[in-house]
């Protein structure tokens, strides 16, 4: 049984450039969020997808923005890249409905972005 | 909204000592907390949770966590170090009582084993 997966593992940038970050989740979940990792920090929720919808947002700017696909594995795009958005990207999936249904998000290995 | 704070940067053990790595949160809500383990350069692998009924719950790798509604606490535990137990550890919670799955995490606390 396949976990969390994600790509690419490392990625470097330079500023004012766009990202995107692909997770396809565990094997029966439904629903995809994002974390971002900041070194020395713990994670920091981005954003919630379900049913290929934003269901959740946590404090970051419009600059960040995904998409979730009928087969449940999404993407997270950053716009305009900054210095600070240098960071571990975690992608976590859960179930929300149905027999898998679970209140544990299990995370994927992150993608490394370096923003030079 | 909801916090976690880990007072704890790093804890020292040595090897077959028992460990504690603690943890304090706030929530509105009812409480859903969780355990989580990072080792370097890579995601986060999920220790153990507490959703509802026994306060002392068992996980992965003989880890326990203890959950204190009074104290607000949900310290993680383990009878007998291991070295290969050395890894950052993160402690996270989300309101149960909304639909929503966002996890709040605390700042982790590194725990080195020494043989």
């Amino acid at each position: 049984d396949a976990g969390v997966t994600q790509s690419p593992t490392h990625l470097i940038k330079t500023r004012g450039q766009q990202v995107t970050l692909r997770c396809s989740p565990k094997s029966g979940h439904d629903t995809v969020s994002w974390y971002q990792q900041a070194l020395g920090q713990g994670p920091q929720f981005i954003f919630q997808y379900y049913e290929e919808e934003e269901r959740q947002r946590g404090n970051f700017p419009d600059r960040f923005s995904g998409h979730q696909f009928p087969n449940y594995s999404s993407e997270l795009n950053v716009n305009a890249l900054l210095l600070g958005d240098s960071a571990l990207y975690l992608c976590a999936s859960s179930s929300t409905t149905g027999l898998a249904a679970t209140d544990t998000q299990y995370f994927g290995p992150g993608t490394r972005l370096t923003v030079l | 909204a909801q916090s976690v704070a880990q007072p704890e940067d790093q804890v020292n053990v040595a090897e077959g000592n028992p460990l504690t790595v603690k943890c304090t949160y706030s929530v509105s809500g009812n409480p859903y907390l969780f355990w989580y383990v990072q080792y370097p350069n890579r995601g986060l692998q999920f220790l153990l949770k507490y959703i509802t009924g026994d306060n002392l719950v068992k996980g992965s790798y003989g880890f326990e966590a203890e959950f204190n509604k009074s104290q607000t606490s949900f310290h993680l535990k383990k009878p007998s170090a291991l070295v290969s137990d050395s890894a950052l550890y993160f402690c996270a919670v989300r309101d149960g009582d909304t639909g929503f799955q966002k996890l709040v995490f605390g700042t982790g606390t590194r725990l080195l084993v020494s043989p």
